[in-house]
């Protein structure tokens, strides 16, 4: 089955390190969302791309965070410097044009001390 | 703010029963609705979906309905299985802003013996 890889799967660090957290699409989908899920905000869309191209990162936090994806296998989402609120599981998911049934990784849980 | 809201944070159903799970939006722009189900330590997978022309979709013991005047979206699960306890997610999206879902936070289903 293709799947969406993410790394790590865990993630502790202290605050104001940076982190970045990796995302394998599945191969041929060319577009990829970054989401965060929170107990309190559920899956919030942090960023979203097609074809590479950033078509909307407005749900992130833009002095700290950043989105990119460098070639096709790969997108990564940074936070620079890290905070607590951050911690969270941060899930990737990619899928086709016109597609809404998208496939997720099993995410990223970042905990920040 | 949400959109899409699940008001119902837990579920508890005996094997065998219907589960009905809910779910309510704001935006009477969006045009597709979808269920997804998370397991522990997992990302969310696709279950089922529904376009705004159409009130109701089945898929096995999955049955999807929209009710577009209420702004309203309901998921039946029968008969409920233990292995349908999750979390499921109701998420609605619009095709004009690139195919991205808004998430609501989610039932966790609990399906007992």
């Amino acid at each position: 089955d293709a799947r969406v890889t993410q790394t790590p799967r865990h993630k502790v660090t202290e605050m104001g390190q940076e982190v970045t957290m990796r995302c394998q699409p599945i191969l041929g989908h060319n577009t990829v969302f970054w989401y965060r899920q929170t107990m309190m905000q559920g899956l919030e869309l942090l960023a979203y791309f097609r074809n590479r191209a950033p078509l909307d990162d407005s749900g992130m936090p833009k002095d700290r965070f950043s989105a990119e994806m460098p070639d096709a296998t790969l997108a990564t989402l940074k936070i620079q410097p890290s905070e607590p609120r951050d911690s969270a599981v941060y899930f990737c998911a990619s899928g086709l044009p016109r597609d809404y049934g998208y496939t997720f990784g099993s995410g990223t849980r970042l905990t920040v001390v | 703010d949400q959109q899409v809201k699940q008001n119902s944070p837990s579920l508890s159903v005996q094997e065998g029963r219907i589960s009905i799970l809910n779910c309510d939006y704001t935006n009477s722009m969006f045009d597709y609705f979808l269920w997804y189900k998370k397991y522990p330590a997992e990302g969310p997978t696709f279950l089922i979906s529904i376009s705004s022309i159409k009130d109701k979709n089945e898929d096995g013991r999955f049955t999807v309905f929209l009710n577009k005047s209420a702004k309203h979206l309901s998921l039946h699960i029968v008969p409920s299985q233990p292995g349908d306890s999750a979390v499921y997610f109701c998420a609605a999206g619009l095709g004009n802003s690139g195919y991205a879902l808004n998430f609501g936070k989610g039932t966790s289903l609990l399906v007992t013996p």
